[in-house]
């Protein structure tokens, strides 16, 4: 059964930063694509980042470039997003999403999330 | 960007009626890039059709993708309790990957 759980989230100022952790189980991680959701509070979906099987290459939305940071580690089967510079409008729960087996930017599976809220 | 509209908004059923969303992109999306999400509350997304037309694993045949170019929509051909939910496309066919911006079905 695919696991995947996140953890880091939290509460931070704005300008702060948080790395958040999502581990997985239940395939064969690094041969897959992950990826980073996120859904502000009553609000839909919108794709942050991913990264490729061998974390060769990775991909960010134009609202985080240069502020987040994705990552993984095949050995510990574990994908990693350093927030920084954080904002108010970065306020919401941050999801890790399994890619699909033909296609990276489908995402078949997905964890609970972790909230991440940005106030002073 | 491609822009993603999804209709309506909202979408007032009775079980066992017949629920059709509506997904419409502002540029052609090629079909094997259409997906669908259900999403119910404080529950993470759940992957119900890819490619348009093709339903995931483990998702009844109640539910049903058709459409290409720029119109898509999801159809759920008798609705059930747990079917009243949050429904989102997403196209991952060309960067930046996008979703619309959701119908909920709700019970009239």
């Amino acid at each position: 059964e695919v696991q995947l759980v996140e953890s880091g989230g939290g509460l931070v100022q704005p300008g702060g930063s948080l790395r958040l952790s999502c581990a997985a189980s239940g395939f064969t991680f690094s041969t897959y694509a992950m990826s980073w959701v996120r859904q502000a509070p009553g609000k839909g979906l919108e794709w942050v980042s991913t990264i490729n099987y061998s974390g060769g290459t990775t991909f960010y939305a134009d609202s985080v470039k240069g502020r987040f940071t994705i990552s993984r580690d095949n050995s510990k089967n574990t994908l990693y997003l350093q927030v920084n510079s954080l904002r108010a409008e970065d306020t919401a729960v941050y999801y890790c999403a399994k890619g699909g087996e033909s296609y990276g930017f489908l995402f078949d599976y997905w964890g609970q999330g972790t909230l991440v809220t940005v106030s002073s | 960007e491609i822009v993603l509209t999804q209709s309506p908004g909202t979408l007032f059923l009775s079980p066992g009626e017949r629920a059709s969303l509506s997904c419409r992109a502002s540029q052609s999306v090629s079909s094997t890039y259409l997906a669908w999400y259900q999403q119910k509350p404080g529950q993470a997304p759940r992957l119900l059709i890819y490619g348009a037309s093709s339903r995931a694993t483990g998702i009844p045949d109640k539910f049903s993708g058709s459409g290409s170019g720029t119109d898509f929509i999801l159809t759920i051909s008798r609705l059930e309790p747990e079917d009243f939910a949050v429904y989102y496309c997403q196209q991952y066919g060309s960067s930046p990957w996008t979703f619309g911006q959701g119908t909920k079905v709700e019970i009239k």
